[in-house]
């Protein structure tokens, strides 16, 4: 059962357009979500984060978009940079079995592919 | 700062055996989480410790253990290796861990193959 789901295995998008990455989840216990990105050969570094309380959070060229109705998050990269490309990681966080006890979910990963 | 470090960088096992694999975590941070990460399942929480304790884990087997030391550094434990635990095993680190929302630190990985 996979809660935390990346239909797009990789998405190719040209320099200085816009990376549109989608995430959906099933789990309406999650309460923080979050986006990572890998290079190869090198771990997941953190890109940006959004509480469930809220719809949108921005930093810089990446800005995040939760619709909790729809169990949808996206991330949004304008403009789309070659450094840009990599695997991107989205993340759900929720509470189990009794306070303070917390899990963290990801999805598989989006290959994301900017041309020069 | 010196990042998270992971060791070994790559490690080959067979069907059976088990392995230990290390990882020191940036100074002062006394969260330690561990995930798996594989091409058909992607990336798996296993579990995270704090200060010397599990705190929080994920979905499995008790084959899967790990401790943590007083100076933070952090082991992970396979026992009876099966095929299937062929990945790269990710350790990251943050001052106060998953419950804090933090944003966590990743090492480059252990890659283990079972042959």
């Amino acid at each position: 059962d996979q809660q935390v789901k990346q239909n797009s295995p990789s998405l190719s998008v040209q320099e200085g357009r816009i990376s549109i990455l989608n995430c959906d989840y099933t789990n309406s216990m999650f309460d923080y979500f979050l986006w990572y990105k890998k290079y190869p050969a090198e771990g997941p570094t953190f890109l940006i984060s959004i509480s469930s309380i809220k719809d949108k959070n921005e930093d810089g060229r990446f800005t995040v978009f939760l619709n909790k109705s729809a169990k949808h998050l996206s991330l949004h990269i304008v403009p789309s940079q070659p450094g840009d490309s990599a695997v991107y990681f989205c993340a759900a966080r929720t509470s189990y079995s009794g306070a303070g006890s917390y899990q963290l979910t990801f999805g598989k990963g989006t290959k994301l592919s900017v041309i020069p | 700062k010196a990042g998270v470090t992971q060791t070994p960088r790559y490690l080959i096992k067979t069907r059976g055996q088990q392995v230990t694999l290390s990882c020191s975590p940036i100074s002062g941070h006394r969260s330690v989480s561990w995930y798996q990460q594989t091409p058909g399942q992607g990336l798996q929480f296993l579990f995270e410790y704090f200060s010397e304790t599990q705190r929080n884990k994920g979905n499995f087997p008790g084959r899967f253990s790990g401790r943590q030391f007083s100076n933070s550094r952090s082991e992970m434990n396979v026992s009876t290796l099966e095929l299937g635990d062929s990945a790269l095993y990710l350790c990251a680190s943050s001052l106060s861990g998953i419950a804090t929302n933090e944003k966590l630190f990743f090492g480059s990985g252990t890659q283990l193959s079972v042959l």
